[in-house]
Parts: C-alpha cells; sequence; structure tokens
C-alpha cells in the first residue's frame, strides 16, 4: 500500500537557518505530493502542493520538488523564522483515490 | 468565517460514556474525512462520505459511527468510551472524492477519556 516516510525530529534550528525535512513515499499510482503544517492547538494547514513529476510547490518562502526518479518530496526554506516552529506533514492522494496518507510529522523548533 | 468547524474543541469525559463531536464546512465540498491524530502525532483515517454516502470506513472498532444528514455535515459519535479513544480528532473536507487538492481541515477536538 501507499506509505509517506519523513525524517524524525525534532529539527532544532536558529533563526534564518537553512531547513530541509526529507520525505519520500511509496505509491502504486502516480500520486499527488502535499506539505500540510499544523501550529500548536491547531488542524492542519496546506503548505503547498504539486501534482506531476517535476513541479515545484512553493509557498510562504518554503519549496519542494517532486522527484519521481527518486520518490522524494522534500520541504525546504533558505531562512527559517521563530513562527515556523510547528509540525510538518508530508502526505500524498494517489490517483482515484480519496484519501490522503500522511507521513507521521516532522517537528520544527526554532529559536531566535 | 470558518471553512471547516468542529465542536466541541475539547471533550473530556468518564469511561463508558457516550459522546458526540460534530462537524460544518461551508465550502460547499462533497466529500468529508474524520482522521483520529495520536499522542505521537500521527494521523489515520477513519471515514470518509461523499454526498452523505459512507464510501471509506477504515479498521475502526464499530463503537464509533459516523453520521452525515447533508453533505455539509458529518458528525462521529462514540459509544461506550475508552482510555484508548483519548486523541484529537480531525475533520477535513474535500472538492470530490479525489484528494488532489488536498483538504480543508478543521481545528480539531481534543478528547480525554478518564
Amino acid at each position: 500500500g501507499d506509505s509517506v516516510t519523513q525524517m524524525e525530529g525534532p529539527v532544532t534550528l536558529s533563526e534564518e537557518a537553512f531547513l530541509t525535512i526529507n520525505c519520500t513515499y511509496t505509491a502504486t499510482g502516480y500520486p499527488s505530493l502535499f506539505w500540510y503544517v499544523q501550529y500548536p492547538g491547531e488542524g492542519l494547514q496546506l503548505l503547498l502542493k504539486a501534482t506531476k513529476a517535476d513541479d515545484k510547490g512553493s509557498n510562504k518562502g518554503f519549496e519542494a520538488t517532486y522527484r519521481k526518479e527518486t520518490t522524494s518530496f522534500h520541504l525546504e526554506k533558505g531562512s527559517v523564522q521563530v513562527s515556523d516552529s510547528a509540525v510538518y506533514f508530508c502526505a500524498l492522494s494517489d490517483r482515484g483515490y480519496s484519501t490522503l496518507t500522511f507521513g507521521k510529522g516532522t517537528m520544527l523548533l526554532v529559536s531566535p | 468565517d470558518t471553512a471547516v468547524s468542529q465542536t466541541p474543541k475539547y471533550l473530556v469525559t468518564q469511561m463508558g460514556n457516550d459522546k458526540s463531536i460534530k462537524c460544518e464546512q461551508n465550502l460547499g465540498h462533497d466529500t468529508m474525512y474524520w482522521y483520529k491524530q495520536d499522542s505521537k502525532k500521527f494521523l489515520k483515517i477513519m471515514f470518509s462520505y461523499n454526498n452523505k454516502e459512507l464510501i471509506i470506513n477504515e479498521t475502526v472498532p464499530n463503537r464509533f459511527s459516523p453520521k452525515s444528514p447533508d453533505k455539509a455535515h458529518l458528525n462521529l459519535h462514540i459509544n461506550s468510551l475508552e482510555l484508548g479513544d483519548s486523541a484529537v480528532y480531525f475533520c477535513a473536507s474535500s472538492q470530490d472524492t479525489q484528494a488532489d487538492y488536498g483538504y480543508t481541515f478543521g481545528s480539531g477536538t481534543r478528547l480525554t477519556v478518564v
């Protein structure tokens, strides 16, 4: 079945550091890929998505590129802020199947 | 104007009780979901409804019963609550049965069974 593997956290960074959170996936078809963010005490918010190979999703300074050859969708940001502290979830949606499969989440902690 | 709203936000109850969580979306979406998030933040699909019809029912104890009176509402009723039911329950909706556009989530209901 489909699965998503994310790097374990927490990831601890200083403000303005470069961020990478790794995500790899297994899917039978050609999935759409997503990153969601969950701030403390809140629900998940869609951060960015990509629907086909080589697409780059971007939002709020975050980017991720759909790499079919490596089955990866790593999240990057050039300069993190304290307000980026949250849990980040990688997810996929396989074609014709309505549910999202989530990774286990990676907590990011950014200190001033 | 909240897109997906859940009530209550917090629910503390004793073992053996029956409780309900309500969810409403005003996005005009056709499909709604219930997810359970455990203490380690892992998210697992429980149910999915499309236009009031159940389309996905994962391995969930039959103490959990979803009800969709119309496509804008999906409620979750839990009978005979157990300690292991303690978790955060998220409602979500999507534009159609394929999740290619992603979901819109509610803010969650934190259920604590004591």
